[in-house]
This record gives structure tokens, sequence and C-alpha cells, in this order.
């Protein structure tokens, strides 16, 4: 049973343009989420978490996007550039940081 | 400040067999988590150790196993091999659940990419 439900699957975008990534909860007891990024052959890398207390949070070309009451939360990836490129997931964990991921979204940027 | 390092990065094991993989923990990270990714897929919560014992266990059988030593270092053992488990392992560490040392933040490794003929 996925936890976190993550779209889309795949998204091309062209350089300099915005990607946006949207992911779903249902577990009220979440209350840590986080966003990676993953390269071929590499572990995933944190980018950017976000605590159900802020509405938004940036860092840098990458914005979190937080709807508590609609228990859904989204990545926004500004100016976007081809090392961009890579496979994005979401994820949620209570406060024992078990991670529950989304399915991941493959982002491509073409030049 | 090391980051966190697994061994092996490749391994080829028959159905059946039994497989033990290895984590470093990044320096100063008494918490260690595993999880499994299969290909195309986001990785799933395998189970986590906190300062020597196993704190909480995802949807995984028995024959999956673990440990973690008083380095911190910690090892995945899967016996009785199936298909399935092929996929790559992950480990990631973080620096308490509690007090002055949680942190929110989970550093993952490269993963060992396990293929079960």
């Amino acid at each position: 049973q996925q936890q976190v439900k993550q779209s889309p699957q795949s998204l091309i975008v062209q350089k300099g343009g915005i990607s946006i990534i949207n992911c779903a909860y249902e577990n009220t007891a979440f209350d840590y989420f986080p966003w990676y990024q993953q390269f071929p052959g590499k572990g995933p890398a944190l980018l950017i978490a976000i605590r159900p207390d802020v509405s938004e949070k940036k860092e840098g070309r990458f914005t979190i996007s937080f709807n508590k009451s609609a228990k859904q939360f989204s990545l926004h990836i500004m100016d976007s550039q081809p090392g961009d490129s890579a496979t994005y997931f979401c994820a949620a964990s209570p406060h024992d940081y078990k991670l529950s991921f989304g399915a991941g979204t493959t982002v491509t940027v073409r030049a | 400040e090391t980051g966190v390092t697994q061994s092996p990065t490749h391994l080829i094991k028959t159905r059946g067999q039994q497989v033990t993989l290895r984590c470093s923990s990044q320096s100063g990270h008494n918490t260690v988590s595993w999880y499994q990714q299969a290909l195309g897929q986001g990785p799933q919560f395998i189970f986590q150790y906190y300062r020597e014992e196993e704190n909480g266990r995802g949807n995984f059988p028995p024959r999956f196993s673990g440990l973690q030593f008083p380095n911190y270092s910690s090892e995945l053992n899967v016996n009785a091999l199936e298909l399935d488990d092929s996929a790559l392992y992950l480990c990631a560490s973080s620096s308490g659940l509690a007090g002055a040392t949680r942190t929110d933040t989970q550093y993952f490794g490269p993963g060992t990419r396990l293929t079960v003929l």
C-alpha cells in the first residue's frame, strides 16, 4: 500500500522552464516531508524538506509548497537546467524518520 | 566528515543463497535505516537501528535481518534469496531520534546492487 502518491511519473521541460511535481498522503502522523534527487547509479540526495507548520519553503531554485488540509505537497524547480535531469522522490515520515517514498518522477530538461 | 559508504557495490547471487551487505554510517551518526529500491520504484523501508537496537521494521519477512555495531556501522542479511530480492539496497544514517542530537536529515549511501539469478 503506497502511503505517498506521486505524479507525474515523468516530465520533460525546456531549459529555463518550471518543473512541478505533486505528492499526496493520507497518514496524519506524518510530520516531516523531504524531497530527494537521485541520479542513475547513485543513492538519493536530500534536496529540501518541510514540516507542516509552514506552507512554503524555498532554497535556491527549489521550492516546496505544503497544503496541510488537503494533505498535499509539491516541488517546484525554477529555471530548470540540464543538470537537474534526474529522478525526484517525495517522501514522508512521522517523527521517527522511517521514510515512506513516492514512486518517483523522472525529469528531463531539454537544452 | 566522511559520508555513508556501502559495500560491495554490486553482487550476484543465486536463489536460495544468503547475502550480507555492509554500511558505514556518516561520522557521528547513531541511527541507520535500510531501504530496498526495486528498479523504477521508490525506496521501501526495511528496518531501522538506533544505538544497536532494532527500532522498527517495514513489511519485510524475517529472512531480512540486521545488526548495528558499537561503532554504528551496520549489516543487512538476507537468507534464502528469491528472484524478487533483486534490487538496490540503500542505507541511510542520521544523528539521532531525540534530544539535542536530533536531526531531520538522513544521508543515503550509494547502495549495493543485488542481482539474484
